[in-house]
């Protein structure tokens, strides 16, 4: 069953606006993480954000984790043309032993127009 | 540094072929991850090694799936027989311990 659910599944802006990505999973998780993808590329890793945490900065980027509705945001500020990518969070399942594993959304797929 | 190594980058082959892919990781990582990539159904998690040893190979759909890793620096996955629906992007990541994972740049493979 899939943990993470994105949305919206895509999201067209302008560059210089920001774009909002939203995730929701279902389980208690020890962190969650999200991820960009290139056309044709490997997923590459932005920003890990903990459970105890509720807001973390990396850049233009803003992660913020609500541990009580089982919710995650990204922010990305100003956006650039090359910010268009698929932006993927995963999950891990916290259980009696945390494993590594992790769960994959569908991702948000973001097109920034020049 | 080199990151994690995937090849061949695509592969065309006939349905029933014996199809094999392989993997590098990053040197120093205990973990190593396979997934499949497809439209319909997302990034799936195959199986996945820590310390070279198989800890979950829940996700590895059929018993015509088979992953090895024989050693820190190199692992495969193999499809015997392949099948039109094996047609997907499968990547390859690695970690270290908790750590987020790095990932290949995937390999592109259709069965006709």
């Amino acid at each position: 069953s899939q943990q993470g659910e994105e949305d919206p599944q895509a999201l067209s802006i302008q560059e210089g606006e920001n774009a909002t990505m939203n995730c929701s999973y279902k389980t208690s998780i020890n962190n969650l993480q999200w991820y960009r993808q290139n056309s044709g590329r490997g997923l590459v890793h932005l920003i890990l954000i903990r459970s105890n945490e509720r807001e973390k900065h990396s850049g233009r980027l803003r992660v913020t984790l609500d541990t009580s509705k089982k919710s995650s945001s990204l922010l990305i500020t100003a956006s650039r043309a090359a910010d268009t990518a698929s932006y993927f969070c995963a999950t891990d399942n916290f259980g009696s032993s945390n494993t590594g594993k992790l769960i994959f959304g569908q991702g948000t797929t973001l097109q920034v127009k020049p | 540094d080199a990151g994690v190594i995937q090849s061949p980058r695509h592969e065309v082959t006939e349905m029933g072929q014996e199809v094999t892919l392989r993997c590098k990781p990053i040197s120093g990582h205990d973990y190593l991850f396979w997934y499949r990539q497809t439209m319909m159904r997302g990034l799936e998690l195959l199986i996945y090694f820590n310390n070279n040893v198989p800890i979950d190979d829940s996700g590895m759909p059929e018993d015509r799936f088979s992953a090895k890793m024989p050693n820190a620096s190199f692992s495969t996955l193999k499809i015997q027989p392949s099948e039109p629906r094996d047609s997907a992007v499968y990547f390859c990541a690695s970690s270290f311990s908790w750590q987020p994972q790095h990932f290949g740049d995937g390999t592109r493979l259709s069965i006709l």
